[in-house]
């Protein structure tokens, strides 16, 4: 079964500072996606990745795609309090000529503080 | 506002009771899902309908029971819970199922059972 790994779990960090969050798979795949979710609320896309090298920002996260490495990244530049959220990757699989379905990581809760 | 709409946002429901979960969507899509989410964890895929057929159900026990009337609504039917099924439950769409769309989430119904 695919497994998606995520980390950091938690992640505080100080307003104005870059970190990155990975998100590592088990299987071969190039579809990737980031949602963000806030406390009680629903998931919201962020990021779509279908491609190796795919990479793609708004505001300040970027988000990129390394199939060969399964591995995709979240980066976060200059950090403000309304990042805070938990950010789940999640991997779509294809097993045999079953359809795709999402695999998710176990989420990276972010808190930015002043 | 999400453009997937759940009801109730909230339910309390004993353990001998049936109650029901409603999904409307109508952007079109083909493809609708429910997940459960316990807190502070990733959802958990439960049902895949697509094209109104269920085509993934991840071993479910059978007190939920789901229903696709028509293309644009997502049943949950639930009866005899256990309180261990106290949870957020999303229900989800995409274009359809072929992949490479990002899913759109609505903003749950939080379930407790006493």
């Amino acid at each position: 079964e695919l497994k998606v790994e995520q980390n950091p779990l938690f992640l505080s960090m100080q307003e104005g500072k870059n970190y990155t969050i990975y998100c590592n798979y088990s299987t071969t795949s190039d579809r990737l996606y980031w949602y963000r979710q806030d406390p009680g609320k629903s998931l919201e896309s962020l990021f779509v990745l279908l491609s190796n090298g795919a990479v793609k920002q708004e505001g300040r996260l970027m988000a990129s795609l390394d199939t060969k490495a399964r591995l995709s990244t979240l980066h976060i530049t200059a950090a403000v309090h309304d990042l805070s959220a938990t950010y789940f990757c999640a991997v779509e699989f294809h097993r045999g000529s079953t359809l795709g379905r999402l695999y998710f990581g176990r989420g990276t809760q972010l808190t930015v503080w002043p | 506002d999400t453009e997937v709409t759940q009801t109730p946002k909230h339910l309390v429901m004993g353990m001998t009771n049936k109650k029901s979960l409603k999904c409307e969507q109508h952007m079109g899509h083909r493809a609708m899902y429910w997940y459960k989410q316990k807190a502070k964890k990733p959802p958990e895929l439960m049902f895949v309908y697509s094209y109104e057929k269920l085509s993934i159900n991840e071993s479910v026990p059978s007190r939920f029971s789901p229903e696709c009337p028509n293309s644009s609504l997502l049943n949950l039917h639930l009866h005899a819970l256990q309180p261990e099924d106290s949870a957020l439950y999303l229900c989800a769409s995409s274009q359809d199922w072929s992949g490479g769309q990002p899913q759109h989430f609505g903003d749950g119904t939080r379930l407790s059972i006493l």
